[in-house]
């Protein structure tokens, strides 16, 4: 049963890093790909990125530059890094395989 | 960046009747594979997106037959047969052409 759950700190003070850990099981991160995906409180859906099966990452541009995706095959973790949080960034984040299964989600807030 | 547009629903929709929401791309979705790469998915109040439809019309597995999804190079449709009230949510088209993946704004189904 394919299963994916993200962890991290609900609130982060603005201008710090973001780090966020999305753990999978039921898949191999060797042949299958995991995107990130954010959504602010009553918004739509920013894909933010994604880890390859082959490890290699593509980001969505407008992010790109406090933008990091990483992973540990051997935990079967994907992590997520994103640095100078501003209040906008404040959303849900959801990790997800391929869009066909998403994690339930973590609330990040970005305030001091 | 591929701009996703989608249309209203003349909510609410009447238990049993047909609902079908647009959405349109700002560039052709065909890649030169000849796979045209828009997904649908609904996301219920509280819950993760659930993928509904991959390459414009193949149902994702455990999916309803009441969900068909058509369309082609820009313009698309998904289609809800005999709406019930478990299709409440937000609607959302996607497209994965191309980099960054984009999302529609969301087409909310109400249920009468």
């Amino acid at each position: 049963q394919v299963q994916l759950k993200e962890s991290g700190p609900g609130l982060v003070q603005p201008s710090q890093t973001l780090s966020l850990t999305c753990t999978v099981s039921g898949l191999s991160l060797t042949s299958n790909s995991v995107s990130w995906i954010r959504q602010p409180p009553g918004k739509g859906l920013e894909w933010m990125g994604v880890i390859w099966s082959n490890g290699g990452t593509d980001y969505n541009s407008a992010i790109k530059s406090r933008l990091s995706i990483s992973r540990d095959t051997s935990k079967s973790q994907v992590f997520l890094k994103m640095n100078s949080l501003q209040t906008e960034d404040t959303a849900m984040y959801f990790c997800a395989r391929n869009f066909d299964y998403w994690g339930q989600g973590v609330m990040v807030t970005v305030s001091s | 960046d591929i701009v996703m547009t989608q249309g209203a629903l003349p909510n609410p929709v009447p238990s049993g009747e047909s609902a079908s929401i647009t959405c349109r791309s700002s560039k052709s979705l065909v890649y030169k594979d000849g796979k045209t790469y828009l997904n649908w998915f609904l996301q219920r109040p509280g819950q993760s997106p659930q993928l509904l439809t991959y390459w414009t019309s193949t149902r994702a597995s455990g999916v309803s037959e009441r969900f068909s999804g058509s369309g082609s190079g820009t313009y698309f449709t998904l289609k809800i047969s005999r709406v019930r009230a478990e299709d409440a949510g937000v609607y959302y088209c996607q497209q994965v052409r191309e980099y960054p993946y984009t999302f529609g704004a969301g087409t909310k189904l109400e249920l009468k």
